[in-house]
């Protein structure tokens, strides 16, 4: 039984370049998150999405940030242009039903990003 | 601004003994609680959860506790285990909202 399936697994990169990060949720599963974590905030919520449809991206830290999610098996994640701030790990989680905030959500193992 | 706070970063527990992880939240509106584990490079995966109707969830050697007067969570861990070694998230939900704490890194010292 797959779990969310994450890739690249680790990446870097040079500050300014364009950093795409994939993510394939659990079949069957109507949201989808995208996650930020760092040693000083932890796992922020970044975007979610429900049945495809990004619902809240008010965690979004800029207009360098986008989330895409074509269809219920594929989300991406771009940041463009990419910045040494912007190194941390990236989750992506997603959970079954359209109430999320009820459910136990299922993570990813995760993309180390390093921006150098 | 942090709705969902862990302010011990670190602890270590004997093996065998007792393991309490706390947590405590901001705003009075959350009403679904949850524990995350998560080891070196993997997801969270959770743990257990409780909504704010309970005072209390036991699950074989995990129990969360409730306090909504004092808008406080905890986790306890009976007996720890080497195992257990992990960090540990609390996250707290109302509606479309959704908050993790900074985490909790539990060492159980063999």
């Amino acid at each position: 039984d797959a779990g969310v399936i994450q890739s690249p697994r680790h990446e870097v990169t040079e500050m300014g370049q364009e950093v795409t990060l994939r993510c394939k949720p659990i079949s069957g599963h109507n949201s989808l998150f995208w996650y930020r974590q760092t040693m000083m905030r932890g796992l922020e919520l970044l975007i979610y999405f429900n049945n495809n449809v990004p619902i809240d991206d008010s965690g979004m830290p800029e207009d360098r940030f986008s989330a895409k999610m074509p269809n219920a098996s594929f989300s991406t994640l771009k940041i463009q242009p990419s910045e040494p701030r912007d190194s941390a790990v990236y989750f992506c989680a997603s959970s079954p039903g359209v109430t999320w905030a009820n459910q136990p959500q299922h993570f990813g193992d995760g993309t180390r990003l390093s921006i150098l | 601004d942090q709705q969902v706070k862990q302010n011990s970063p670190s602890l270590s527990v004997q093996e065998g003994r007792i393991s309490i992880l706390n947590c405590d939240y901001t705003n009075s509106m959350f009403d679904y609680f949850l524990w995350y584990k998560k080891y070196p490079a993997e997801g969270p995966t959770f743990l257990i959860s409780i909504s704010s109707i309970k005072d209390k969830n036991e699950d074989g050697r995990f129990t969360v506790f409730l306090n909504k007067s004092a808008k406080h969570l905890s986790l306890h861990i009976v007996p720890s285990q080497p195992g257990d070694s992990a960090v540990y998230f609390c996250a707290a939900s109302s509606g479309n909202q959704f908050y993790f704490g900074t985490g909790t890194s539990l060492t159980v010292i063999p």
